[in-house]
């Protein structure tokens, strides 16, 4: 099994729609979640930073971490043309002996369609 | 302008060369990292740094080698032991072990083909 799972996709909706991107994750100590956006041939830019449970708001963005289920979710509300990419999760937990790596989800690719 | 990045944009190497892919970053980072990225596979790592002169494996470390001489600088060779290097290579950075926050910064990536 995968430290953590997504639904690769694609995703295609059309523009103005809600988008949910989810990940799920087996490993109850992580506490750091990210969501990373990538568009085609660029490197992946930080899009939301959650630490432990709960929700974060930025924009039209809202990042969701459940622990007790081991899921976490991404919105995106009104979305746009320009929001079309691949999402990847990512996460991390507290460190102790090795370095700060990050697990990543294997991405969703979303379409958003004029 | 503070950031990272990756040199060169495409990089084609024969069969049997050895490669190497540029990595420079100017956020004052203690840590950097070199990932492949596949399609359908995500991230992988192939190695990671967390001070100067010090480096570990990931994951994936067969057949790369690194280096950490500079703070600023994780070069990161493709030797003709790896048997599939054909891929985008993502560099990235973060604080570091003694301020935690997880949060990793890519580069734009170098995308190197075996011809």
């Amino acid at each position: 099994q995968k430290e953590v799972e997504q639904d690769p996709g694609p995703l295609s909706v059309p523009e103005g729609a809600i988008v949910s991107l989810n990940c799920t994750y087996s490993n109850s100590a992580f506490q750091y979640f990210m969501w990373y956006r990538q568009y085609s041939r660029k490197g992946p830019e930080l899009l939301m930073y959650t630490y432990s449970s709960g929700n974060k708001e930025d924009g039209r963005f809202t990042a969701q971490v459940d622990k007790s289920s081991k899921y976490i979710s991404l919105f995106i509300r009104d979305s746009q043309p320009s929001d079309s990419a691949t999402y990847l999760c990512a996460m991390s937990s507290r460190l102790q002996t090795g370095a700060n790596n990050l697990f990543f989800g294997t991405g969703t690719r979303l379409t958003v369609i004029p | 302008d503070g950031g990272i990045t990756q040199s060169p944009k495409y990089l084609f190497r024969k069969e049997g060369q050895n490669v190497t892919l540029s990595c420079e970053q100017n956020l004052n980072h203690d840590a950097m990292y070199w990932y492949r990225q596949d399609p359908g596979q995500g991230l992988r790592l192939i190695y990671y740094s967390q001070i100067v002169n010090d480096f570990q494996k990931g994951d994936i470390a067969e057949g790369y080698s690194v280096s950490r001489e500079k703070k600023e600088s994780f070069p990161l060779t493709v030797t003709s032991a790896q048997k599939n290097p054909t891929a985008f290579y993502l560099c990235a950075s973060s604080m570091g072990q003694t301020r935690v926050s997880g949060r990793q910064f890519f580069g734009p990536g170098t995308r190197l083909t075996v011809l």
